[in-house]
């Protein structure tokens, strides 16, 4: 069974500060994304990395994939209360589209 | 680009009855669409892959005779929690695929089921 372990689970943090969230696995993924979710409402994609060793950045958000593709992680600088939210790693399941969905961590930044 | 829909938002119900949740891709069409549960402060477990004109694949323990998936268009696919229970109360999303080559998949709002 392939598990995606997101650590921390949650985080509380004052508005400036910079976190890192962290997806672990022992499988590897064809790609991994990562979601914002709100309390009732859908995930909302931020990003998709397919390459190892790939960065991308969303303006204070910067993502990595892990050169094996079997991890990633999420750095935000400067963190504010509008990225409080349900943080999601998924990762494809080789030969198929189906995601796994990493455990979550749920940030709380407070202003 | 990219809008997933479901309907309705919210559903309250009674034991032993069914309830229809509909999933619509809104501005693509959509080869593959998936549903997923998701309980109280939890993450989102899978139930099945839908393929359009297909039968539905559904993951290891989600009961398919009681979890009826239909996809009968590029746009439109349905969940139908049949005989539900007290213990089917859970937030029900799904998203679908919006390229044939693509790994990215596009989350509809939710569908709160309350089963009395």
């Amino acid at each position: 069974t392939q598990l995606l372990e997101q650590s921390p689970q949650f985080l509380s943090i004052q508005e400036g500060e910079n976190l890192t969230v962290y997806c672990n696995s022992s499988s590897v993924f064809s790609s991994l994304q990562w979601y914002r979710q709100e309390p009732g409402e859908g995930p909302v994609l931020l990003v998709t990395v397919v390459t190892g060793g790939e960065v991308k950045k969303l303006k204070r958000l910067t993502f990595q994939f892990g050169d094996a593709r079997k991890d990633s992680s999420l750095h935000i600088t400067a963190a504010q209360p509008g990225d409080t939210g349900l943080y999601l790693c998924a990762g494809v399941v080789s030969g198929t589209y189906k995601y796994i969905f990493g455990t979550g961590t749920r940030l709380k930044v407070l202003a | 680009g990219a809008v997933v829909s479901q309907h309705p938002s919210w559903v309250i119900c009674k034991s032993g009855t069914s309830v229809k949740i509909e999933c619509r891709s809104l501005d693509f069409q959509a080869t593959t669409m998936f549903w997923y549960r998701q309980f109280p402060k939890q993450s989102l477990m899978l139930m099945a892959t839908s393929n359009e004109g297909s039968k539905a694949t559904y993951e290891q323990g989600v009961e398919k005779d009681k979890f009826l998936i239909n996809h009968a268009s590029l746009t439109l696919s349905t969940l139908t929690v049949t005989s539900a229970h007290p213990e089917d109360s859970s937030f029900y999303i799904c998203s679908a695929r919006a390229k044939l080559a693509s790994y990215e998949q596009y989350f509809g709002p939710g569908t709160r089921l309350t089963v009395t």
